[in-house]
């Protein structure tokens, strides 16, 4: 069956500009996650939705990073006026049901380069 | 707040050594272990878990046995493969939700 897959798989835009990047979880997984790998470091947990609600959006760096998803499946997340730092690899990922013991599947990521 | 630490890399075993990787944890509770593979060019993938106390998670012959008195779930193989050079990646899961990482281990094994 399909995996998480995510678009676009190469981002590069200049300081200033607005991103959105899109994630399709696999199909019934009620759990979707956003995480942020920088250069060198592990990975961050930036925002989580059960169905189309984000109960945890404590990772997210400053109020330029929004999400939302719809429908329970495809999720957004946007980052306005980006910044140099912003640069990363943004992993996707989805679980059946929000359990500590799920597993969850990651997508292939999108990387973004901000100039 | 809950974390994660795992010994830094690069690691590098030659074919058929044995492989150990650290990995502590803190966090409150009875959290959900678990490791992360990262192949080259490849997605993030679940390599094994455990998820309470004494639990051995295994799979592709490596094993993890989740030790709650040393809040540890080191990684282990007895013999790697070149296939194996990977980012491997530690987590935990407490109360559902987020995962929280380690920085990561890159091992590279040479033939």
């Amino acid at each position: 069956g399909a995996g998480v897959s995510q678009s676009p798989s190469n981002k590069v835009t200049e300081k200033g500009k607005d991103v959105e990047l899109r994630c399709d979880p696999i199909s019934g997984h009620t759990a979707l996650y956003w995480y942020r790998q920088r250069l060198g470091q592990g990975l961050e947990f930036l925002i989580y939705f059960q169905g189309n609600s984000a109960p945890d959006k404590s990772g997210l760096p400053s109020d330029r990073f929004s999400a939302e998803r719809t429908g329970e499946s495809v999720s957004t997340l946007t980052i306005q006026r980006t910044q140099q730092e912003d640069s990363a690899v943004y992993l996707c990922a989805s679980s059946r049901e929000r359990l500590q013991e799920a597993e969850q599947f990651f997508g292939p990521g999108t990387r973004l380069t901000v100039l | 707040g809950d974390s994660v630490t795992q010994m830094e890399g690069p690691v590098t075993l030659s074919e058929e050594a044995f492989l150990t990787i650290n990995c502590t944890y803190t966090a409150t509770g009875y959290p959900s272990l678990f490791w992360y593979v990262q192949y080259p060019g490849e997605g993030l993938q679940l390599l094994l878990k455990a998820t309470k106390a004494d639990d051995k998670g295994s799979n592709k012959g490596f094993e993890a046995t989740y030790r709650k008195e040393t809040t540890s779930f080191h990684l282990e193989k007895g013999s790697v493969q070149v296939s194996d050079s990977a980012v491997y990646f530690c987590a935990l899961n407490n109360q559902g939700g987020k995962l929280i990482f380690g920085q990561g281990t890159e091992l590279s094994v040479k033939p």
